[in-house]
């Protein structure tokens, strides 16, 4: 079955405690990214990635890390979580954006205290 | 940056009705994409349109762009309730920023009533 799959689904942790969140599609696609979404705010692109050792900032990139040593993960890396990154997070993949549909994750909703 | 914003924020109708939304962006665009999100949950993909499309159909859905006024809706025809969910417009960067980059609006919230 196609899909992205990401973990953890849920994560309460602390202020500056260093977690990563993974992401793995089985699409072989080329296109990867990760989104965060806060109520009222749509959802606002972190960090994109073209191919695997490319990566790109996307509106959100600071205090984000990522990734793309393999074609088939992504991972983001919150290297000292603030309570501002509280949010929800997805990942997605696609044949290449905008001229193919992307596929999502089922999402991982973060809480830092 | 915010390139698609959809109004209205918010709609409401009966089961049976028809829902437009509507989408507007800011730069020039190579594409634009519709996507629908039940609560909570990751976005599904609906219809894509091309710049060089005015018109678009897949079942009882119907998008139209105007490039012109930098603009998309999204038609919902004899809605469900099942059709109950939030609705976002996705586009391109554009030039300025980046083909590759994607932007997605603030949404609308569809509530359909039985």
């Amino acid at each position: 079955e196609a899909q992205v799959t990401q973990n953890p689904r849920y994560l309460i942790t602390v202020t500056g405690k260093k977690l990563t969140v993974t992401c793995s599609q089985n699409m072989n696609h080329e296109y990867m990214s990760w989104y965060r979404q806060d109520p009222g705010l749509g959802l606002r692109q972190i960090y994109y990635s073209m191919n695997v050792e490319v990566t790109d900032k996307g509106d959100v990139p600071e205090g984000y890390k990522v990734s793309r040593k393999e074609k088939r993960n992504f991972p983001l890396i919150l290297e000292s979580p603030s309570p501002n990154q509280t949010s929800l997070y997805f990942c997605a993949s696609s044949l290449r954006p905008l001229y193919n549909e992307q596929f999502f994750g089922p999402g991982t909703r973060l809480t830092v205290l | 940056s915010q390139q698609g914003e959809e109004d209205p924020q918010a709609l409401s109708i009966q089961e049976g009705e028809n829902a437009t939304m509507n989408c507007s962006y800011k730069t020039s665009i190579n594409n634009l994409q519709w996507y629908r999100q039940n609560s909570g949950r990751g976005l599904v993909h609906l219809i894509l349109i091309r710049s060089n499309e005015r018109e678009k159909h897949s079942g009882r859905l119907r998008v139209t762009l105007d490039t012109s006024k930098k603009s998309s809706s999204l038609l919902i025809t004899a809605s469900r309730a099942a059709d109950t969910a939030s609705y976002f417009c996705a586009t391109d960067g554009g030039a300025k920023t980046s083909y590759d980059k994607v932007i997605f609006g603030p949404g609308t919230s569809l509530s359909v009533i039985p």
